[in-house]
Parts: structure tokens; sequence; C-alpha cells
């Protein structure tokens, strides 16, 4: 099956600071990743489609400027929490698409404390 | 953010036993998707469905897709201590390639 992977697995950082995540695919050309948040004991909430070689698209609430997306190529994208604060602290999952079928595999997630 | 309706919330079963949870909205989807999600980990696909009314199994786990297109359910048979986690639908918006999650379900087993 599909295989997505997330780097790092888990971050600490202090306020302030900026944290890049990557998300890869590692068998297949994701023409679309998905960035997911998820808080303790709730469901995945999506923060962004994005799609290779154009910008991403933010769901409302988003601040696509504290959260920067980057699809650079067809197996990476990286989400970059910028300026993290304690609220940020979350875990963070992407998701990625091959072209058909249209299910979508993620990777294992995550997680980000802001001290 | 958008989410789906999902029951139950949590349930306690004893081994063997059946389960049965189900994911309603008032928008219509092309795919259901139905994972699961162990503690600190990402969520593992289970079972994907494409038409509606389509009925669809994966060893102890069957889902169908809602004929109206709104609405989806999984069943677990025989229930064992490992089927513990959190168990999450998505169905993918018509005209779109995002996915709407439900609320979960968290299951227990009980041996």
């Amino acid at each position: 099956g599909a295989v997505v992977s997330q780097h790092p697995s888990w971050v600490i950082c202090k306020s302030g600071t900026s944290v890049k995540i990557e998300c890869r695919s590692l068998d297949f050309q994701a023409t679309t990743m998905f960035w997911y948040r998820q808080f303790p004991k709730q469901s995945l909430m999506l923060m962004a489609t994005s799609n290779e070689g154009s910008k991403a698209t933010y769901e409302q609430g988003v601040e696509k400027d504290k959260f920067l997306i980057n699809h650079a190529s067809l197996t990476l994208s990286t989400l970059t929490v910028t300026s993290a604060h304690p609220e940020d602290s979350s875990f963070y999952i992407c998701s990625a698409r091959d072209k058909e079928p249209t299910e979508q595999f993620f990777g294992p997630g995550t997680r980000l404390t802001v001290l | 953010g958008q989410q789906l309706n999902q029951s139950p919330q949590s349930m306690f079963i004893q081994e063997g036993e059946d389960v049965s949870m189900n994911c309603t909205s008032s928008s219509i989807f092309n795919t259901w998707l139905w994972y699961k999600q162990d503690p600190g980990e990402g969520p593992v696909l289970l079972i994907a469905l494409y038409k509606a009314g389509e009925l669809t199994s994966n060893g102890r786990l069957t889902a169908q897709f809602g004929t109206t297109r709104k609405d989806s359910f999984l069943n677990i048979s025989a229930s064992i201590p490992s089927d513990v986690g959190i168990y999450f639908c998505a169905g993918q918006l018509a005209g779109t390639y995002k996915y709407i999650f439900g609320t979960g379900t968290r299951l227990k087993v009980l041996a």
C-alpha cells in the first residue's frame, strides 16, 4: 500500500520559534497533499490542501501567514508553523492522494509541543 | 470546520461481540472512507466506498455507502482486544477532493 512519512515525529520548541514539518509520499507521486490538525481526544480538522507547484488552499479560520505550506515536488510537502505559541501545540498529520484511486493515505503524524 | 456526525461517541463491548457505528450528514458525498487510529499515530485506512449502496468487507469489517449518499456505517464482527482504538469516517464532498472527518467512535473491548 501507499506509504506516507512525516518528519519529525515529535518536536518541542520555545514560544516564538518556527518549526518545519515534512511530509513525503514514499512510493507514489502525490498530486495533492492535505494537512490536518488534531487536538487531544478530537477529530482531524483539515487545515489546508496543497497541490504541487501551486499555492495551498486554506480552510476558513486557518491563518496562511502562520502556517506556511510549500509543495515543491510530487513527493514532498512542508508545513512551517511560524512564531509558534503554546496554543499551536497539537498533533499535525499530513495525507497524500494519488491520482486514482481517490483514497487519502496518512502519515504517522508529528506531535508539536510549544513551551 | 465541518465535521460529520458520528455515533456512538464511545462504546465498551465484550470480546466476541459485534460492533456497529455510523456517520450521517446533510451533505452529499462521493466517497466514504473508514479509518482506525491508535494513540499517537496517524489514521490507517480500513475500507473505501465509492458508490451509493456499495457494501464492502475487509476481514471482520463491513461497511456500506448509504443509498442517499449522506451516510455510511461500519460493522465489526466478533470483536477482539486489538480492535481497541478510535474509528473515524471520512466523506469526500461532491465536486471536491476534500474529505470531512467524523467526530470519531472510541471503542474499548473488554476481554
